[in-house]
């Protein structure tokens, strides 16, 4: 019954190569994000899409291409890896209809996936 | 621009003390949403509250408590009787209904309870 899951929890790859991480949901949200956490804890946005339509890039290199097929999964491509890479990516959603519900405007987060890059 | 400001970068206390930890945010917006999230060793982003911009009540969970007062703009979260399961990073959130709809996260505070 897991709400928000990523895949894999844990990557470990060599510079320079290409890797994905998925994230699906299962709340019906439309709108899904991807979170980096840098390793002094810091929290920042990277992506927003809203039914598969990005509506938020912060300034993120190009090597990383999120891709939303559905309004449940949004995936983060990156390519080219650099030891910079090394982060926890939290991926999110986040429900824009029903403003009375009680969780309306929370945002529900996945796991985690700690990418290391050697 | 929003911006969350947690001054408090680490904090310790002993078993059962109370300890407040601080939150100051920015925001041009009249409508907004602030949150705490707890992060556990574990890694997971465990959510605590959720507080629009039009409700300034004060709210008590259990041995959590948060003060929100727009006029000093801040959020501040209290632990009653502090528990070494407590122990984990507090990030205090902005989410603004400006049209970007991004959460804006604090530095995280991190405190440790010690037995």
């Amino acid at each position: 019954d897991t709400a928000v899951s990523q895949t894999p929890k844990y990557l470990v790859t060599q510079m320079g190569n290409d890797k994905s991480i998925k994230c699906e949901q299962n709340l019906g949200h439309d709108t899904m994000y991807w979170y980096k956490q840098d390793s002094k804890k810091f929290l920042k946005i990277m992506f927003s899409y809203n039914n598969k339509e990005l509506i938020i890039n912060e300034t993120v290199p190009n090597r990383f291409s999120p891709k939303s097929p559905d309004k449940a999964h949004l995936n983060l491509h990156i390519n080219s890896l650099e030891l910079g890479d090394s982060a926890v990516y939290f991926c999110a959603s986040r429900g824009t209809s029903g403003k009375q519900t009680e969780y309306y405007n929370e945002q529900f987060f996945g796991p985690g996936t700690r990418l290391t890059v050697l | 621009a929003q911006k969350v400001t947690q001054a408090q970068t680490e904090i310790s206390v002993v078993e059962k003390e109370d300890v407040t930890l601080d939150c100051v945010y920015e925001t041009r917006d009249t409508t907004y949403y602030l949150f705490w999230y707890k992060q556990p060793p574990s890694g997971e982003l465990v959510f605590l509250i959720r507080r629009n911009s039009f409700d300034e009540q004060n709210e008590i969970s259990g041995r959590y408590s948060w003060n929100f007062q727009k006029s000093t703009s801040s959020f501040n979260f209290t632990i009653t009787a502090s528990q070494v399961v407590d122990s984990a990073v507090y990030f205090c959130a902005l989410l603004d209904q400006g049209g970007s709809e991004k959460l804006v996260f604090g530095k995280g505070t991190k405190l440790t309870v010690n037995p």
